[in-house]
This record gives structure tokens, C-alpha cells and sequence, in this order.
């Protein structure tokens, strides 16, 4: 079966640098890998989705990577602020009924 | 506020008896799903439905636990004789199918507590 693990439970960095998260599958490649942001005591937030046939995505200071081949996702916060502390949550849609596997998250740390 | 919401947020029961929890979707999303949180881990999957048809459940998801979705609105997730094991935050979502890719929007979750 499907497994994910996201590289580290927690990551701690200093305000304005880079913060890369990564997230690595075990089995088949998904047609579709998901990034989803989730604050303590909230429900996850969506972020980002990416295509298997996408190397790359943006969106403002988010940056997500998309390597079939090595079976891997890196999410990149650049400029990173404390408002950015969080969990951030890797996820594979299984088959076409849209249903997650998520991976346990990597709580990440922006200090001032 | 036209997000999904969660009724009740917080729930703590006794062993034994029986809990059920609402979600309210996204009224135009056709596709809604029930996920359990339990502390460190990611959400768990356990079942969905496309309009009120429920088209998958997870093995986690023991006959202790049903889901309803009457007239493909809201949904109710119901477990019977909880147990302590049962404790953890109860995650409602909501997409649009439309082809592709399948944006979840996630409720505030429900959290219970089995004493």
C-alpha cells in the first residue's frame, strides 16, 4: 500500500530564509500530490496541488517540486515570516475518488 | 461564512454510548469526506460520498461507525458504543468533482473525548 513519509516532524529556521519540507512516497506515482497548511486545533488548508506531468509550481513565496522519479515532493517557503509556523501536511489522492493518504506533517518553526 | 462547518467542535462521552456529528459542506460541492485526526499523525481517511451515494469506506471505519448523507447536503457520521480508542479529531471535507484535480476544503473538525 501506499506509504508517505514527510523527512522530519519538526523543522526550526530563522525569518527571511528558505524553509524546504520534504515529502516521499513509497509505491505508484499519483496523478496528483497536494500540500495543505494546518494551524493547532484547525482543519488543514489547502496550498498548492501539483500533476505528475508538473515539474514545478508557484504560487507567491510557495514553491512545490514534483520528481516522479525519485518518488519525492519538496515544498519551499522562501522569505519565510513566523506567521508561516505551522504543520504542513503532504498529501496523494488515491485512484479517482478524490480520497487522501496523508503523510504525519512536519511542524515548522519560524523564529524572529 | 459559506465554508464547511462542524457541529459539535468539542464532544466527551462515556465508554458506551453513542455520539453522532453533522457536517455542513460546501453547498455546490458534490463531493464530501470524513477523515480522524489523532495527535502527531495526518488525517486518516474513512469514507466519502459523491452527492448521497457513499461510493467508498475504509478499513478503519468498523461497523461501530455509519455515515449518512440524506439528499446529497449535509452529512452525519455516527459510533455507536464508543470506545476509548475512538478519541481524536473528527475532520470533515468538501470538493467539487469536476475531472481532475480535487481541492479539499476542510472544516474546523469536530474533537472527541471518550472517558
Amino acid at each position: 500500500s501506499q506509504k508517505i513519509e514527510q523527512n522530519s516532524e519538526a523543522l526550526n529556521i530563522q525569518e527571511g530564509k528558505t524553509a524546504t519540507l520534504t515529502c516521499n512516497y513509497t509505491n505508484y506515482s499519483p496523478a496528483y500530490l497536494q500540500w495543505y497548511r494546518q494551524d493547532p486545533g484547525r482543519g488543514p488548508v489547502f496550498l498548492l496541488l501539483i500533476r505528475e506531468n508538473e515539474k514545478e509550481k508557484r504560487k507567491e513565496r510557495l514553491k512545490v517540486t514534483f520528481d516522479t522519479t525519485l518518488k519525492q515532493s519538496l515544498f519551499h517557503i522562501t522569505a519565510s515570516q513566523p506567521a508561516d509556523s505551522a504543520t504542513y501536511l503532504c498529501a496523494l489522492e488515491r485512484g479517482s475518488q478524490g480520497n487522501l493518504i496523508f503523510g504525519k506533517g512536519t511542524k515548522l518553526s519560524v523564529k524572529p | 461564512d459559506t465554508g464547511v462547518s462542524q457541529d459539535p467542535r468539542h464532544k466527551i462521552t462515556k465508554r458506551g454510548q453513542n455520539v453522532t456529528f453533522r457536517c455542513d459542506p460546501i453547498s455546490e460541492h458534490n463531493r464530501l469526506y470524513w477523515y480522524r485526526q489523532t495527535l502527531g499523525q495526518g488525517p486518516e481517511f474513512l469514507t466519502y460520498f459523491q452527492n448521497e451515494a457513499q461510493l467508498e469506506k475504509s478499513r478503519l471505519l468498523s461497523d461501530r461507525f455509519s455515515a449518512e448523507r440524506p439528499k446529497g447536503s449535509f452529512s452525519t457520521l455516527e459510533i455507536q458504543r464508543t470506545e476509548q480508542g475512538d478519541s481524536a479529531m473528527y475532520l470533515c471535507a468538501s470538493s467539487l468533482e469536476a475531472g481532475g484535480a480535487h481541492e479539499q476544503f476542510f472544516g474546523p473538525g469536530t474533537r472527541l473525548t471518550v472517558l
